[in-house]
Formats: structure tokens, sequence, C-alpha cells
């Protein structure tokens, strides 16, 4: 059975970081590029970052560019996100997905002081 | 990042049919068609629709996924309580080079 787990969000305060992951198993991981996805409360879901199949290749929202690093160990079929920097509007559930394949349940993290 | 357009809200009777659309242009849903994505309130988005219309194993065939040019479209046959949820749209814009979803479209059986 197909599998995405996050982990990791929480509550953060302004210019905090916090580094979230996601454990993939039941599907050949290195197949997709893997993204991480928000959703603010209320909100549609707004596209973050993707890293391509092997981790040469990134790229990111404006929105998060320079707080945020995408990255993926295929050894282990683990996602990351390093996020730098955060902001009150950062705060959202983060979904760990292959967009066009399996979705995780989302971690909430929420920035507030 | 400019998004792609989706109508906010849809509603239609129960047993009848809905259309949603959502409009890109040439750097996404054109170049490439659209995912579709239904998420109901509280949980994880599920996808419906690959970019070719072609549905994942499990997904009711009353949902059928089309392209016209830059604005794709899913139609829902016989309406259930069931499909009363959010709907998705995305697409991968070369010109941006990232994803881009529409803001959503809430569709109401009633």
């Amino acid at each position: 059975e197909v599998h995405l787990v996050e982990s990791g969000g929480g509550l953060v305060q302004p210019g905090g970081s916090l580094r979230l992951s996601c454990a993939a198993s039941g599907f050949t991981f290195t197949n997709h590029w893997m993204h991480w996805v928000r959703q603010a409360p209320g909100k549609g879901l707004v596209w973050v970052s993707r890293v391509d199949n092997y981790g040469s290749g990134t790229s990111y929202a404006d929105s998060v560019k320079g707080r945020f690093t995408i990255s993926r160990d295929n050894a282990k079929n683990m996602l990351f996100l390093e996020m730098n920097s955060l902001r009150d509007e950062d705060t959202a559930v983060y979904y760990c997905t292959a967009i066009d394949g399996p979705w995780g349940q989302g971690t909430l993290v929420t920035v507030s002081s | 990042q400019a998004g792609l357009t989706q109508p906010p809200s849809v509603s239609g009777g129960l047993r009848q049919t809905a259309t949603l659309t959502c409009t890109g242009d040439s750097d996404n849903v054109g170049h490439q068609g659209a995912v579709w994505l239904q998420q109901h309130q509280g949980h994880p988005p599920k996808v419906l629709s690959y970019r070719d219309n072609s549905r994942p194993s499990g997904i009711s065939g009353r949902l059928s996924a089309s392209r016209s040019g830059k604005t794709a479209s899913l139609t829902i046959t016989g309406l259930q309580p069931e499909d009363e949820a959010d709907y998705f749209c995305s697409a991968w814009d070369n010109g941006l080079n990232a994803w881009v979803f529409g803001g959503g479209t809430k569709l109401t059986v009633l």
C-alpha cells in the first residue's frame, strides 16, 4: 500500500526554523519528482517546492525562495523541507506529494509569537 | 506566481451532471494538461485524473476529464452526496518552472 507520512510540524516563533520530513513507502520513490504543497487554514492549495528524481534539480515558489530548502534521500525513501526565517504567512498544513501521484496526510506548521 | 482559474462554486442536482472548468495558458494547461484533485473537509487531496485525462485505479467511472486548448474540464455524472467536496486543478508551468494550482471549486449536490 502506498504511504507518505509527514512529520516535523509544530508551533514556531516568527524568524524560527523547522525541518519537515516525509517517509515514502509502497511505490518506486525514484520514479517521481517530489513536491511540498501547503494549504493555509480555509484556503486553497499552494505549491511550495519540488525536487527531481535524483535530487539534482530543485525549484521554489517566489514566496519561499531563499528561505526554504528541499532535499531527498533516495536510499531511505525520504523527502525533506528545511524552513528558515519563518513568517506568520507560512502557517499552513504542509503536504508531501508527487502531485499526480501519492499525497501524504499533511503536517501542520504554525508560526506565531 | 500566477494560478489557474476555476469558478468558486458549482452546484448540481442529485443524479444530475456537473462540469467543472480550469483555465490556464499555453505554458501550463495548454501545454501538458491538468491534474484534477478532490478534497473533502479535513482530509488530504486525492487524485481524480492525470494530465493525460486517465483515471487512477479505484476512481469512479462517473468522472471524466478532458481538455480543449487552455481549458481543462472535469465532468461528474450521476451526482451523489459524497461528490460534495472541493475540487482543484493543477498543472506544471514551463514558463514559471513551477506547479500552479487553481483556487478550487466547491461542488454542492442539491
